[in-house]
């Protein structure tokens, strides 16, 4: 099993389509992050979660709606979205306590979206 | 608030030869991680060396060196000895506490 793992790759979706993007970590980590990644902008940090709990929420827009059932799963439920949506959705796990400034992030490999 | 300045949008160089990827950094915390990764096209974010507020020596992983200096706050990226397979987005990123955040990239062409 890879560290992180991400499904689907590829997703393209009408705007009033409902789906999910799924992650799951095999490392032992107990905080998980969502990224959205569009062309030509830095990463943007949508969600962070530590434990089960939500301990960030960037300003992003209700229709991403995550969900954390367990520290090795993530999800990010997707609903009425955007054209200007169309973008990398990456996740990352990391070992989550705010001593661990040392730990990276360890990403899957995204999964593109295309909002038609 | 942290951020994060890459202030090269693109970069050139020639196979085995090395080149520097800057990056420097604000941030009010103490204590914090500096990290480089590397995205190749396929889009898998890729960890490449990291260096602690606190470590007094540069870090150095392979071909990856990263030049730290804390005044100046900047950790700049060295890759010695480019190859073809360098080419790809480089980001920098800082971390304090759970929280990491990136800069805008740097684009490296590696040419034969």
């Amino acid at each position: 099993e890879t560290g992180v793992t991400q499904t689907p790759r590829h997703l393209v979706m009408g705007m009033t389509n409902k789906k999910s993007l799924k992650c799951e970590q095999h490392l032992g980590h107990n905080a998980m992050y969502w990224y959205k990644q569009s062309a030509k902008k830095p990463l943007e940090l949508m969600f962070v979660y530590n434990f089960k709990e939500q301990t960030e929420n960037n300003s992003v827009p209700s229709r991403f709606s995550p969900e954390c059932p367990n520290s090795s799963h993530l999800f990010l439920h997707l609903h009425t979205l955007q054209p200007e949506d169309s973008a990398l959705y990456l996740c990352a796990s990391s070992q989550g306590r705010p001593s661990s400034y040392n730990s990276p992030l360890h990403f899957g490999n995204g999964t593109r979206l295309t909002v038609t | 608030a942290q951020k994060i300045t890459q202030t090269q949008p693109g970069m050139f160089v020639q196979e085995k030869e090395a080149v520097t990827l800057d990056c420097t950094y604000d941030t009010s915390d103490q204590s914090y991680g500096l990290f480089w990764y590397k995205q190749p096209s396929s889009g898998e974010m890729i960890f490449l060396i990291y260096q602690g507020s606190y470590d007094e020596q540069n870090a150095t992983e392979g071909r990856y060196s990263l030049n730290f200096q804390k005044a100046r706050k900047s950790a700049n990226l060295v890759i010695s000895a480019s190859q073809l397979g360098d080419s790809a987005m480089y980001f920098c990123a800082m971390r304090v506490a759970r929280d990491m955040r990136f800069g805008a990239g740097t684009r490296l062409t590696v040419k034969p």
